[in-house]
């Protein structure tokens, strides 16, 4: 079964600061990745998604991230954060072989500090 | 357009009693998936309903079900609460079944005790 692996459970940056949330699965097929954001008080919402193409997108908010196939990875950066990133951030990884469902990452918090 | 709307947004419930959730999924989405929010485990898939049939189901116990209207609504059920079942549990849809984008809702929020 497909699992998802997000290494950063709180990570605490100052206002500024560079930002690398890092993402990894573990499954041997064709995948879509999603990041998505659950700011303080609010619904999961959607940051951004590879289904194919150029393996560097770019989503909403200035985020962005790079699918690596051979590392099974899909790491979140931003170059520079603001107060209003603080949120929890969750990776997921849908196979598109089988009728296999969503499996999300356990999140990581993000605490933006002026 | 409308977002993901569920209800209620928070109830209260004692243990061994039973609890119905609503979720109104995005006009035209047909497709509309359940999950569990914990602390402790996270976003777990309970099932998803395509077409009024449940097309997938995640590893939950018989006490979990649910179903889809023609209208794609859906409802999830929980018989015989238990003190871990509290939890946030989130509704999403989808344009179509399978590995695609998917909006979520607010959730409804379930005490136990």
């Amino acid at each position: 079964a497909q699992s998802v692996s997000q290494h950063n459970h709180h990570v605490i940056l100052s206002e500024a600061a560079s930002l690398e949330l890092g993402c990894n699965y573990s499954y041997g097929g064709t995948v879509n990745l999603f990041w998505y954001v659950q700011y303080p008080g609010q619904h999961l919402q959607l940051l951004l998604k590879y289904f194919s193409g150029d393996p560097l997108v770019k989503g909403i908010k200035g985020f962005e991230a790079e699918f690596i196939k051979s590392k099974f990875s899909f790491n979140l950066r931003k170059p520079s954060v603001q107060w209003s990133d603080t949120a929890e951030y969750f990776c997921a990884v849908n196979a598109l072989s089988g009728n296999t469902p969503l499996v999300f990452g356990k999140g990581t918090r993000l605490s933006v500090i002026a | 357009k409308a977002g993901v709307t569920q209800t209620p947004r928070y109830l209260i419930k004692t243990r061994g009693q039973q609890v119905t959730l609503s979720c109104s999924p995005i006009s035209g989405h047909r497709s509309v998936s359940w999950y569990q929010q914990t602390p402790g485990q996270g976003l777990q898939f309970l099932f998803e309903y395509f077409s009024e049939t449940q097309r997938n189901k995640g590893n939950f116990p018989g006490r979990f079900s649910g179903r889809q209207f023609s209208n794609s609504r859906s409802e999830m059920n929980v018989s015989t609460l238990e003190l871990g079942d509290s939890a946030l549990y989130l509704c999403a849809s989808s344009l179509r079944q399978g590995p695609y984008e998917q909006y979520f809702g607010p959730g409804t929020r379930l005490t136990v005790t």
